[in-house]
């Protein structure tokens, strides 16, 4: 079945300096690539997604990047804020319109 | 906007107890999800719901019920807890299917002694 990988466990970023998270997935199928925050003491909220029939999104300071052919995509915060402190999960869609498969977390700090 | 409710918050039971959470949606969302949350680990459905009186299996069903009678509550019962077991219990609702924004309950922290 899908298995999707988060790379980064942990990053540490200056305020203000972008922050990259990347994720990959193995199957071919998987066309949803959502991307949730937890911040500290609470639970988690939908930020961003992206669809397979693009290969880039934008909504503010978030940008994905989605590559089909390395199946391998990415969360990009501009301009870190401190509020951006979090735990970011990237999940992916395997075909089944139900289940998300999810990666393991990165912990973003940003550093003042 | 709406809400979603998980109790109990924080649920100590003991070994080969059976322990139920519950959750409660007032998005009147169609689908309802169970995930388990361990620390360092990404999030692993254990049961989905895509309308009343509905269950479908997720990955980690094995050692839990789940049950949907109305639209807006979903229940999910640990049927014999494993000692020194620890993990956050989530529930989720969304719209439709996975491809979709899903909102989160706050979780509730199970502790097995």
């Amino acid at each position: 079945g899908e298995k999707v990988e988060q790379h980064e466990s942990t990053l540490s970023v200056r305020e203000g300096d972008s922050a990259v998270i990347n994720c990959t997935y193995t199957d071919t199928a998987s066309s949803y690539f959502p991307w949730y925050k937890q911040e500290a003491g609470k639970s988690l909220h939908f930020v961003i997604d992206i669809r397979s029939n693009v290969d880039r999104k934008q909504s503010q300071r978030l940008i994905v990047l989605l590559d089909k052919k390395a199946k391998r995509f990415s969360l990009h915060i501009t301009a870190t804020q401190p509020e951006d402190s979090a735990i970011y999960f990237c999940a992916a869609s395997e075909g089944s319109n139900y289940q998300l498969i999810w990666g393991s977390g990165t912990k973003l700090i940003i550093k003042p | 906007g709406g809400i979603i409710t998980q109790t109990p918050k924080f649920l100590i039971g003991q070994e080969g107890q059976k322990l139920t959470l519950k959750c409660q949606q007032n998005f009147n969302h169609d689908t309802m999800y169970w995930y388990r949350q361990d620390s360092g680990k990404g999030l692993r459905l254990i049961y989905y719901s895509i309308t009343e009186n509905d269950l479908q299996k997720g990955d980690l069903s094995e050692g839990y019920d789940a049950s949907r009678e109305k639209k807006s509550s979903f229940s999910l019962t640990v049927t014999s807890a494993q000692k020194n077991e620890m993990a956050v219990f989530l529930c989720a609702s969304s719209m439709g299917g996975a491809r979709g924004e899903q909102y989160f309950g706050p979780g509730t922290r199970l502790t097995v002694l």
